[in-house]
């Protein structure tokens, strides 16, 4: 497995403003992913950040709001941008590993007033 | 796009006693198929994972899992469960054709009681 950090690990932020989460992996992994845990509920997939190429948004998700960069094979970030009260949200990183196996960073909690 | 059923969204069980998590999937020629710990104000762990080979998958903790390809089913089961189980669990799956990113069900609230 990876030992996988995030940064914040929690911030509240005004309305209108923009946060960017980082996350850092202590391997190499070609997959990143970004998703959304919004109060008391699922995990959705916000986007799929491969190294080298533009993310890829699912749907309901753009890069107007949620940039994300890529920069090297360990790292990644998100911004999460002209936040409102809706985006009041846990954000964690993934990284897939063997035949989709992937595992988690602790999450960015995110409150915005 | 692969869905993920977790038919009990809350299940409270007494301390020691033994838990069923269920979860289904909708059919595919190949998928992958997960499960997930969160506990409380923390990050989702790792509790197991059939990829292929063994139909019945052991875990962390002593959780287990059983893939069902006839029934669309990978199902969650301890023996007994403790104080410490209380959490969210989460079924996942995913599949390559999809570039291996993971569908998650709504979860089930594992409530464990003395």
């Amino acid at each position: 497995s990876a030992v996988i950090s995030q940064k914040p690990s929690r911030d509240i932020c005004q309305r209108g403003t923009s946060l960017t989460i980082q996350c850092q992996v202590d391997s190499q992994v070609t997959m990143m992913f970004w998703y959304r845990q919004q109060p008391g509920q699922s995990l959705t997939l916000i986007a799929t950040a491969n190294q080298g190429s533009e993310a890829t948004y699912e749907s309901g998700f753009v890069i107007d709001k949620f940039p994300i960069s890529r920069p090297n094979l360990t790292f990644s970030t998100l911004t999460v941008s002209n936040m409102s009260p809706e985006d009041s949200s846990i954000y964690l990183c993934s990284v897939e590993y063997h035949q989709g196996t992937q595992y988690f960073g602790p999450g960015t909690r995110l409150l915005v007033l | 796009a692969q869905s993920v059923t977790q038919l009990d969204s809350q299940v409270p069980v007494f301390e020691e006693a033994p838990v069923e998590l269920r979860c289904n999937y909708s059919s595919s020629v190949s998928v992958y198929l997960f499960w997930y710990v969160q506990y409380p104000n923390q990050g989702l762990q790792l509790l197991l994972k059939y990829l292929s080979g063994s139909t019945l998958v052991k875990g962390i903790n002593g959780f287990e899992a059983e893939f069902n390809k006839s029934q669309t089913s990978f199902h969650l089961r301890k023996p007994s469960v403790h104080i410490s189980d209380t959490a969210e669990y989460f079924c996942a799956v995913s599949e390559s054709s999809s570039g291996y990113a993971l569908n998650f069900g709504k979860g089930t609230s594992l409530l464990v009681t003395p």
